[in-house]
């Protein structure tokens, strides 16, 4: 079964610019999730998408960011303008539904992750 | 909202050591609870759950965790620790409210396991 896919890798842009990240989630997960992990800090939540719709975004810093799924499966993450704190790595996930995370094989995968450096 | 403590930033051993990372949880209802690992270039990737019912829960490659409700403590265990475990481990609990369910993520232990 593939895995969660992230694009790119790493990115190196300068404050003030824009910048897209892109997920693949696992075929057949309705739930997908955005994540922002600082250096030396956990994963924290920005956005969850159950399909096509915004479940929960109270974390998303809405003046720059912003995310979209359109076709319930890939999504995008753009940040602009990007600050120097925006350095870090935009982890995305995704699970087999919204449901309670603690059922049978709702387990929710994570790719590998996008680090951005803003300079 | 719920928030997780992690007590140890970085934890070195030697190869055979015992391990335990501590995790404290802030009450907020029902406890779900998780440890999930990171391995050098690798994604996170679960390591064991708790929901209810044994508070000793078993996970991949020999982890074991404990829920211990009067401390607010997930701890993570394994008896003999190998180089393959060096890794950053993050405890987790799960909030739910307004129609979603969130991972409360701490900030994570880097274990390094010495030959």
């Amino acid at each position: 079964e593939a895995g969660v896919a992230q694009s790119p890798r790493y990115k190196i842009i300068e404050k003030r610019q824009s910048v897209a990240f892109w997920c693949n989630p696992i075929s057949g997960h309705a739930t997908l999730y955005w994540y922002q992990q600082i250096l030396g800090q956990g994963p924290k939540l920005l956005i969850q998408f159950q399909n096509n719709g915004v479940v929960d975004d109270s974390q998303l810093p809405k003046d720059r960011f912003s995310a979209e799924r359109l076709k319930g499966v890939d999504s995008t993450l753009k940040i602009q303008p990007a600050k120097l704190e925006d350095s870090a790595v935009y982890l995305c996930a995704s699970s087999l539904t919204l449901l309670n995370l603690m059922l049978a094989n709702n387990e929710q995968f994570f790719g590998p992750g996008t680090r951005l450096t803003v300079l | 909202a719920q928030s997780v403590s992690q007590h140890n930033h970085h934890v070195i051993l030697s190869e055979a050591a015992s391990l335990e990372l501590g995790c404290n949880y802030s009450y907020g209802g029902t406890v779900n609870l998780f440890w999930y690992v990171q391995y050098p270039g690798q994604h996170l990737q679960l390591l064991l759950k708790y929901f209810s019912g044994d508070p000793l829960v078993k996970g991949i490659k020999g982890f074991e965790a404990e829920f211990i409700k009067s401390k607010f403590s997930f701890n993570l265990r394994k008896p003999s620790v190998q180089w393959s475990d060096t890794a950053e481990y993050f405890c987790a609990s799960l909030y739910s409210g307004a129609g979603s369910y969130q991972l409360t993520f701490g900030k994570g232990t880097k274990l390094s396991v010495i030959p």
